[in-house]
């Protein structure tokens, strides 16, 4: 079975600092690992995914994530908060054991300027 | 290439009528994936089509909901009898035929349903 933790329901940056959200996964099997970010009333948009190549993915938007194994993460990052990057964001994960992905509830970014 | 698209963008019903969301994938696409997102939560699966078929439907209620995606036209996510619990907003999403679960979903815009 596969599941998705994202800690932090909530995260508050100011503009130009580090941006750090927070996915640990959970699968029986290797994982295909998905970044989305939402825009308010409108639909899911893919930042950057993991399939089994590079374990440093990098996005579009600046965004990049890093796949670690050994701590069932996947942690999305940006060195410096724009004020469009206020959005919600989203990580999933798939397998080859089926073809749903498997969503977190989500982190809402609130970049201060 | 246009997006996935979705209709409609808002529907209000109330409680005991039905409520019919359509879903056209891209162009070049025949998985189709509805999902439903509640207030504050994440997305939750509901059901895997292919053309003429039902793949996974495992998340679908089992009354109630029903999904098609047939030969031609859109697919079609229905909810007769609709609840207030039913409120939410629905997503398509869509992927190519090949690479499997490696695929990235491309999602609509999604169907805002309000039951009054």
């Amino acid at each position: 079975a596969q599941s998705v933790t994202q800690l932090g329901s909530h995260v508050s940056v100011s503009e130009g600092a580090l941006v750090l959200l927070r996915c640990n996964y959970s699968s029986s099997v290797p994982p295909y690992l998905f970044w989305y970010v939402q825009y308010p009333n409108q639909g899911l948009q893919l930042l950057l995914k993991y399939t089994s190549a590079a374990t440093l993915v990098k996005g579009i938007n600046g965004f990049e994530a890093e796949f670690k194994k050994s701590e069932t993460s996947f942690h999305l990052t940006k060195p410096s908060a724009h004020m469009s990057d206020a959005a919600e964001y989203f990580c999933a994960v798939s397998a080859n054991t089926g073809n749903q992905f498997y969503f977190g509830t989500g982190t809402s970014l609130t970049v201060i300027p | 290439n246009a997006g996935v698209m979705q209709n409609p963008r808002h529907l209000v019903r109330r409680r005991g009528q039905e409520a019919r969301l359509r879903c056209s994938p891209m162009k070049g696409h025949s998985h189709v994936y509805w999902y439903r997102q509640l207030p504050e939560e994440g997305l939750k699966f509901m059901v895997y089509l292919q053309k003429e078929n039902i793949i996974d439907e495992s998340g679908m209620p089992k009354e109630r909901f029903s999904a098609e995606f047939p030969k031609e036209g859109p697919s079609i996510l229905r909810i007769q009898q609709v609840v207030r619990g039913d409120s939410a907003a629905y997503f398509c999403a869509s992927s190519p035929t090949s690479g499997g679960a490696r695929n990235e979903q491309f999602f609509g815009p999604g169907t805002r349903l309000t039951v009054l």
